[in-house]
C-alpha cells in the first residue's frame, strides 16, 4: 500500500539558510500534519492542513511556514535556520471524513543545522 | 485533550504476550484511546484505537476499563522488532478537522530474547 512520502529524507544545512521540506500523503488523504522531533525528545505537533486550509497550529516558530497545495502535498518553508532546528520532521496524513482518522506517518525528514 | 500516564520502561521475553498499561483518568466521553509506537527514529506507526470496546486487529488487542479510565494494548506474541516506545493518546474524533496527537513520554518496551 502506498504511504507518506518525504523528501529529502536528509538534509544539511548552515546557521542563517533556508530549508524546504516536501510532503507527499497518502492517495486520497486530504489532511496533513507536521511534528518535530528532536535528539531524545517525543514528537512535538507544528501544524496541521485540512483540504488545504491551516487547521491547527501548535509550537511553531514564526522561521517557519507551511501550506497544502491543490494536489494536497505539502511543503513546510523554515527560514533563519539556528542549531536548535536540528530535528527528525515527520510529516503524517489523514482523510478528514473517516471518523477517528488515525495518522500516518511518513519516514521523516533529518535536518541537521550546522 | 486528557492527559495519559504510561510506565517509562518495560521488559517482555520473545513469544510472550506484551501487556501495556495507560491511565486517563480525565478522559472525556467523546475521547478514543489510540496507541501509536515508534521503533528508533522511525515515524510513528498507528496500532490501534478504541472508545469504549475492547478491539483486536492484525497488530494487537486493546483493552479499556468500563469506566474508560484505563486500557492495556495487547502484544499476543511479542517478537524483537516490537521492540519500540509506545504512546498511548487521548484525544477527540477528527471528522472534518485535522486534530494533531500529543505525544506524551511513551512507555519503552523491550522485547528480551
Amino acid at each position: 500500500a502506498a504511504g507518506v512520502i518525504q523528501s529529502p529524507r536528509h538534509l544539511i544545512k548552515e546557521k542563517r539558510e533556508t530549508a524546504t521540506l516536501k510532503c507527499y500523503p497518502i492517495p486520497r488523504h486530504d489532511t496533513v500534519y507536521w511534528y518535530q522531533q528532536g535528539p531524545g525528545q517525543d514528537p512535538q505537533f507544528l501544524i496541521s492542513f485540512y483540504e488545504k486550509m491551516q487547521s491547527d497550529k501548535g509550537s511553531i516558530p514564526d522561521r517557519f511556514s507551511a501550506q497544502q497545495f491543490s494536489d494536497y502535498h505539502s511543503e513546510l518553508n523554515m527560514s533563519s535556520l539556528e542549531l536548535g532546528d536540528s530535528a527528525l520532521y515527520f510529516c503524517a496524513s489523514s482523510s478528514g471524513t473517516s471518523g477517528p482518522n488515525e495518522q500516518f506517518f511518513g519516514p521523516g525528514t533529518r535536518l541537521t543545522v550546522l | 485533550d486528557a492527559k495519559t500516564t504510561q510506565p517509562t520502561s518495560m521488559d517482555c521475553a520473545e513469544g510472550r504476550a506484551a501487556n501495556l498499561p495507560c491511565n486517563h483518568s480525565t478522559i472525556s466521553g467523546n475521547e478514543y484511546v489510540y496507541w501509536y509506537r515508534q521503533i528508533h527514529s522511525q515515524g510513528p506507526q498507528y496500532i490501534i484505537h478504541g472508545l469504549k470496546n475492547n478491539e483486536t486487529n492484525e497488530m494487537a488487542s486493546l483493552i479499556i476499563t468500563e469506566d474508560r479510565k484505563s486500557s492495556t494494548l495487547i502484544l499476543p506474541h511479542a517478537t524483537l522488532r516490537d521492540t519500540a516506545v509506545y504512546y498511548c493518546i487521548v484525544r477527540p474524533p477528527g471528522w472534518g478537522s485535522a486534530r494533531q496527537l500529543t505525544f506524551g513520554s511513551g512507555t519503552q518496551l523491550t522485547v528480551l530474547p
